[in-house]
Parts: structure tokens; C-alpha cells; sequence
């Protein structure tokens, strides 16, 4: 079964740090662009960062350009994001998902849609 | 970036048919065939059931179809039934930034 586990998620300062983490299941995950995407409550969801099949290129919102670092261990299946200088808008329930084109080396998400999605993991940050 | 414009809330009968709009700019929705749309029932994970205005994946029934017209995208859910109830969202490729945006999500509610 295809599948994506995410965690990491929790209660944290403004101005803390979380690492999240994205573990993949059911399918060759280094064939796929990753992404993380969030939803803050009460909007609607943000798409957050995404990376190459080989961990080589990655794209950022502006928001989060520069605090925000997302990397992958394709030996593990696993998808990660650091989240670093957290603030109070950073709120949000952050999926992952992956691209529903294989190409594996740019990132389609907004062409071909994101076809597999994690159940998430909530990021509260709050003094 | 805006998000799209989609209305909060649209309603139907059992059986009844809904069609939900998501409105963006000659940047976004206008200027491409790539919106995709999302069912996402809380608590669970995302689920793509439109992408390239309307193409369907694998598994997603045929009540569910998309078109576009001018700035405007729609999703329609035709012979609705009860499991339908969800948030639904859309989002396409933006060439502002050569990535993309989501809409603010309509919940669809099956009386």
C-alpha cells in the first residue's frame, strides 16, 4: 500500500526549531518530487517546499525562504523538514505529499497535482 | 501570492447535484489547463480527484468532473451521497511565480 507517515509535530516557542519527518511506504520514493504542505487553521492550505528525487534541487515558498530546510534520505524513504526561527503563523497541520508525475526531477505538483498525502502533523508554536 | 477564491460552503440532497468555483486570475486559473482539485475529510489524509481541470485518477468515480471558463474553475459532483461531505480545494500552477496557490476550500455539505 502507498503511504506516508509524517511526524515530529508539537508545541513549540516563537522562536524554537522542530524537525519534521515523512516516512514513505508502497512505492520507489526516489522516483518522486516531495513536498510538504500546510494547512493553518481556518485557510486554506499553503504549499510549503518541495524537493528533487535526488535531494539535489529544492523550491520554497517566500515565507519561509531562509528558516526553513527541507532534505531527503532516499536510503530511509524518508522526507524531511527543519524548521528553524518558528513563528506564531508557522500554526499549521504540515503534510507531506508527492507528486503525481515519477519524473523525479522537477517539481509538478501544481501541473499534474500531488497524489499521495500523509495525515499530517500538527505545529503549534506559542509562547 | 492570493489564494483563490472559492465560496466557504455549498449544500445538495442526496442525489442532487453541486457545482463549487474557484476563481483566480488570467496568472493562475486563466493562463493554464492545470487545476487540480482536493477532497480532504478532516482528521484524514488529502485526496487529488481532478488534476488538468479534469482528469480524473484511478479510483475517483465519474460523479466527480471539472471544467474551466476564463479566470473561473469548477468542480461538479453529480448523484451526491452522503461520504462526499468534505472540504474540497483547488489549486493551480501560477506563472507569477512558477509554482502555485490553493484556494481557501468549500465545504460541501450532503443534507
Amino acid at each position: 500500500e502507498v503511504q506516508l507517515l509524517e511526524s515530529g509535530g508539537g508545541l513549540v516557542q516563537p522562536g524554537g526549531s522542530l524537525r519534521l519527518s515523512c516516512v514513505a511506504s508502497g512505492f520507489t520514493f526516489n522516483k518522486y518530487v516531495m513536498s510538504w504542505v500546510r494547512h493553518p487553521p481556518g485557510k486554506g492550505p499553503e504549499w510549503v517546499s518541495a524537493v528533487d528525487g535526488s535531494g539535489g534541487n529544492t523550491y520554497y515558498t517566500d515565507s519561509v525562504k531562509g528558516h526553513f530546510t527541507i532534505t531527503r534520505d532516499n536510503s530511509k524513504n524518508t522526507l524531511y523538514l527543519q524548521m528553524n526561527s518558528l513563528r506564531a503563523e508557522d500554526t499549521a497541520i504540515y503534510y507531506c505529499a508527492r507528486d503525481s508525475h515519477d519524473s523525479g526531477n522537477y517539481f509538478t505538483g501544481f501541473h499534474y497535482g500531488m497524489d499521495v498525502w500523509g495525515q499530517g502533523t500538527t505545529v503549534t508554536v506559542s509562547s | 501570492q492570493s489564494a483563490l477564491t472559492q465560496p466557504p460552503s455549498a449544500s445538495g440532497s442526496p442525489g442532487q447535484s453541486v457545482t463549487i468555483s474557484c476563481t483566480g486570475t488570467s496568472s493562475d486559473v486563466g493562463g493554464y489547463k492545470y487545476v487540480s482539485w482536493y477532497q480532504h475529510h478532516p482528521g484524514r489524509a488529502p485526496k487529488l480527484i481532478l488534476s488538468e481541470v479534469n482528469k480524473r485518477p484511478s479510483g475517483v468515480p465519474d460523479r466527480f468532473s471539472g471544467s474551466k471558463s476564463g479566470n473561473t474553475a469548477s468542480l461538479s459532483v453529480s448523484g451526491l451521497q452522503a461520504e462526499d461531505e468534505a472540504d474540497y480545494y483547488c489549486s493551480s500552477y501560477s506563472g507569477t511565480n512558477n509554482l502555485g496557490v490553493f484556494g481557501g476550500g468549500t465545504r460541501l455539505i450532503v443534507l
